[in-house]
């Protein structure tokens, strides 16, 4: 099956610093998403993003289909952006029936 | 809109109890899977489904039972609880089973004493 590897494993910031989460995959995706994992477990949607780039305030992402990786970028940190950050693929074609394959995620931890 | 509900948020059983996991999309959505989050594990689904009367398993589906009688229900079945089912189980719903987002509920935290 298909191998996400996310990188780094941890992150610590102080407030209003920038970080760049990677997310490299093993095969063709037909879906990419990025999600945080809040201190109380929920799985936020951040960016459904199988090609291209797309911004939502502070965050933004990128995806190179072509090459096989994604990019999230966070700038000017909060303490509210702690937790981890997950990201998740569909294989393209095959019996996936659906599912997402996860990377072991980036806890980050960002102190005031 | 609520999204994906789950129910309950926690919940404590016995070795050899049963009990279903709720879980309820108000967006009209086709595939509906359910996932079981461990630590070093990451995420992994159980059981999935394409649609009302349509059901398949995933990668872990022992000891788990699934039915979809509407759109909009998925409930989950521990038939007979055993401690390696202690964990957190999360529903998640999208479009359809192709390459659409997909949405998760807020989890539900098993533990089996």
């Amino acid at each position: 099956g298909i191998q996400v590897e996310q990188s780094p494993p941890d992150l610590i910031l102080q407030e209003g610093a920038n970080s760049t989460l990677r997310c490299n995959f093993s095969d063709s995706v037909n879906n990419l998403q990025w999600f945080h994992q809040n201190p109380w477990g929920q799985l936020i949607n951040l960016f459904y993003i199988p090609s291209g780039t797309k911004q939502n305030g502070r965050l933004s992402a990128t995806t190179v289909a072509t090459e096989r990786y994604s990019l999230l970028y966070i700038s000017s940190s909060q303490t509210t952006d702690s937790g981890v950050y997950f990201c998740a693929v569909r294989e393209a074609g095959g019996t996936s029936y659906g599912k997402l394959t996860f990377g072991q995620g980036t806890i980050l931890t960002v102190h005031p | 809109n609520a999204g994906v509900t789950q129910t309950p948020k926690f919940q404590v059983l016995k070795t050899g109890q049963s009990m279903t996991l709720q879980c309820a999309q108000d967006m009209n959505h086709e595939y509906m899977s359910w996932y079981r989050q461990d630590p070093g594990m990451g995420l992994r689904l159980i059981h999935y489904s394409v649609g009302a009367g349509i059901t398949d398993q995933g990668e872990v589906p022992n000891g788990y039972n699934v039915s979809r009688s509407t759109t909009e229900d998925f409930p989950l079945r521990l038939l007979s609880a055993a401690p390696s089912q202690t964990s957190v189980y999360f529903c998640a719903s999208s479009y359809s089973v192709l390459g659409h987002e997909q949405y998760f509920g807020p989890g539900t935290r098993l533990t089996v004493t």
